[in-house]
């Protein structure tokens, strides 16, 4: 199994419409984040969270909410959808040391219609 | 604030072919330094990495060393192969504890040909 797992894998929704997507991790790490893919854009940050207690904004979070259930589990809502939300959305996880690599987890398509 | 800039691609090689892509940043203090590789329907998995200045990471054949006098870190590969056709991410870690926020660069997509 995956260290990383997010769920779905893809999705395709309605302008409009709430979504949630699903992360959880088997690393034991405090370090939770979710990043937004778009083609010549790199990856950015929407959300982390350092802990369970601790959950704070990236560059990219309006429009998007998150929550940590669990030291294992992080989701990232989408109240509304949005056409210019549809990206491959990525969750990672870390240790907190300066030389820590992040893991990350295999992806989510989503696409707004 | 802190900032990874790296050669635009495509970049298309035939199998063999040297392999260079840029990777420059800004930041302060000495940052740590990594390669992160995504294969076609991936997520993104480490490559190498260099924690402080004048180290060398090195994976699977790639090399990359961290120069701060010219605040660097390309990453290199001898012979390519055509399995390592994918997307390279250069990126920086400025610190530890409540510093630490992985800043990306914008990707460089690798085709090898055979």
């Amino acid at each position: 199994d995956a260290d990383v797992t997010q769920t779905p894998r893809n999705r395709i929704t309605k302008t409009g419409k709430r979504i949630m997507l699903e992360c959880s991790q088997t690393k034991g790490h405090d370090r939770m984040y979710w990043y937004r893919q778009d083609p010549g854009l790199g990856l950015r940050l929407i959300y982390y969270s350092f802990d369970v207690k601790d959950i704070n904004k990236g560059e990219i979070s309006d429009g998007y909410s998150v929550s940590r259930q669990a030291q294992a589990k992080f989701s990232l809502s989408l109240e509304s959808a949005i056409p210019n939300q549809t990206a491959l959305y990525f969750c990672a996880t870390s240790d907190p040391t300066a030389r820590a690599e992040a893991f990350f987890g295999q992806g989510t398509r989503l696409t707004v219609v | 604030g802190n900032s990874v800039t790296q050669m635009e691609g495509p970049v298309t090689l035939s199998e063999e072919a040297f392999l260079t892509i840029n990777c420059t940043y800004t930041a302060t203090g000495y940052p740590s330094l990594f390669w992160y590789v995504q294969y076609p329907g991936e997520g993104l998995q480490l490559l190498l990495k260099a924690t402080k200045a004048d180290d060398k990471g090195s994976n699977k054949g790639f090399e990359a060393t961290y120069r701060k006098e010219t605040t660097s870190f390309h990453l290199e590969k001898g012979s390519v192969q055509v399995s390592d056709s994918a997307v390279y991410f250069c990126a920086l870690n400025q610190g530890g504890g409540s510093n630490y926020k992985l800043t990306f660069g914008k990707g460089t997509l690798l085709t090898v040909n055979p």
